[in-house]
């Protein structure tokens, strides 16, 4: 039972350039949570989702950055056109339907540079 | 707003000994607090969850209480190890999970 999956690790990108990151919820879990770490700083929330809804998206800038969760496929975190700024790491979490007392199950997240 | 205090500092201590790890907050009344431990270019690992009516919890060498009053959680390993050596999150609960920075744990032979 593969824990929860993220790709790239890491993804180099250009300023202006766009950014996908992708991730895969634990079997079972339906709940999908995006957070971002930057160095010396602690992990911030962006946006929380569950299949084909957007739960809670007060913690994602405005512009430039969308997330999604089909019915089908991984969720998918979209930046576009990348700003120095935009580089941090990126990770997931997903949990089951109200169950809280296992936590969410955190992936190993994407490292995203932008040069 | 919100907050959530934990020792930037980090705590070195000697193996065997108990290390203490403390987590403050204000302007919140959570139902439950939770740890995750964090590895240097990894994700966060569920540890423990504490909820508001309980004042303590145990697992293995791990205590956490938490003390509503006080608004403070303190995480307590008990004859640590090198390997308990990591950043270690508490986590409040909102409509989503809000992290404090962390506390860096060094324990040495």
């Amino acid at each position: 039972n593969a824990g929860v999956m993220q790709n790239p690790r890491h993804l180099v990108r250009r300023r202006g350039q766009e950014a996908r990151l992708r991730c895969s919820p634990m079997k079972g879990h339906s709940h999908v949570y995006w957070y971002r770490q930057l160095p010396e700083e602690g992990l911030k929330f962006m946006v929380y989702l569950q299949k084909e809804n957007i739960i809670d998206e007060s913690g994602m800038p405005k512009e430039r950055f969308s997330a999604e969760f089909p019915k089908e496929g991984p969720s998918i975190l979209r930046i576009q056109q990348v700003v120095r700024g935009d580089s941090a790491a990126y990770f997931c979490a997903s949990s089951p339907v109200n169950q809280l007392d296992n936590g969410y199950t955190f992936g190993s997240g994407t490292r995203l540079t932008v040069v | 707003s919100q907050k959530i205090e934990q020792n930037s500092e980090a705590l070195n201590i000697q193996e065997g000994k108990t290390a203490t790890l403390t987590c403050n907050y204000t302007n919140y009344s959570p139902a439950y607090l939770q740890w995750y431990r964090q590895d240097p270019g990894r994700g966060p690992v569920f540890l423990l969850l504490i909820r508001e009516n309980e004042k303590e919890k145990r697992k293995e060498r791990l205590k956490v209480t938490f003390d509503t009053t006080l608004k403070q959680s303190l995480f307590h390993i008990t004859a640590s190890q090198p390997a308990d050596s990591a950043t270690y999150l508490c986590a409040l609960e909102g409509s989503t999970l809000t992290f404090g920075k962390g506390t860096m744990l060094l324990v040495s032979p």
